[in-house]
């Protein structure tokens, strides 16, 4: 497609229970991020994956989520036994290299956890 | 730690004022720099980038920011706004000597244009 798409464009869901987030990069994008938004934040960093590697997993606030990318396109967001700190905006964002920083992001998925 | 400060968190002008957003890093080597815009309802887009050469850099809808290395600043700047510009803006910023590939933002600058 022409941009970054991802889905579901909206999610709530009940606490405890387990969600995923889906995010299809702009073809022939190498690198893949996930960010996340929650209200009156910054954009706060969670993964990146270069190709279907993660070099860089830091910002993953506990190990409820994970996240995994293969055939260096699409990329699942899963986050464990939610919490209701976990609502927020999770924003994918594909780049063509990993070295600009030049980012083109998706609409993102508003996940609510009653 | 790597940190990205916007010190105007909500920012309310009229049409046709002048417009200067602050924006600071926390590191002193090599950093590429972007101001990114989100327009109500809409996703974040790139407005203008820094890389190297010419400190002063032109974007998109008449904004420039400016680098400022002994100040660790890149501002945003727009001589004359107008209600189109009504978004939140973030700075942001990639520190090429570490090898992170991750950009980090700051928290955003709401700017609201009263016609």
């Amino acid at each position: 497609g022409a941009g970054v798409s991802q889905s579901p464009s909206n999610k709530v869901t009940e606490k405890g229970k387990d969600v995923e987030l889906r995010c299809d990069p702009i073809s022939g994008h190498t690198a893949l991020y996930w960010y996340r938004q929650s209200l009156g934040q910054g954009l706060e960093f969670l993964i990146y994956f270069q190709g279907n590697s993660a070099p860089d997993k830091s910002g993953l606030p506990s190990d409820r989520f994970s996240a995994e990318r293969t055939g260096g396109s699409v990329s699942t967001l899963t986050i464990q036994r939610t919490q209701q700190e976990d609502s927020a905006v999770y924003l994918c964002a594909s780049s063509r290299t990993d070295y600009t920083g030049e980012l083109f992001f998706g609409e993102g998925s508003r996940l609510t956890v009653l | 730690a790597q940190s990205v400060s916007q010190h105007n968190h909500h920012v309310i002008l009229s049409e046709a004022a002048s417009l200067e957003l602050g924006c600071n890093y926390s590191y002193g080597g090599t950093v590429n720099l972007f101001w990114y815009v989100q327009y109500p309802g809409q996703h974040l887009q790139l407005l203008l980038k820094y890389f190297s050469g010419d400190p002063l850099v032109k974007g998109i809808k008449g904004f420039e920011a400016e680098f400022i290395k002994s100040k660790f600043s890149f501002n945003l700047r727009k001589p004359s706004v107008q209600w189109s510009d009504t978004a939140e803006y973030f700075c942001a910023v990639i520190h090429m000597d570490t090898g992170r590939r991750a950009l980090t933002f700051g928290s955003g600058t709401r700017l609201q244009v009263q016609p």
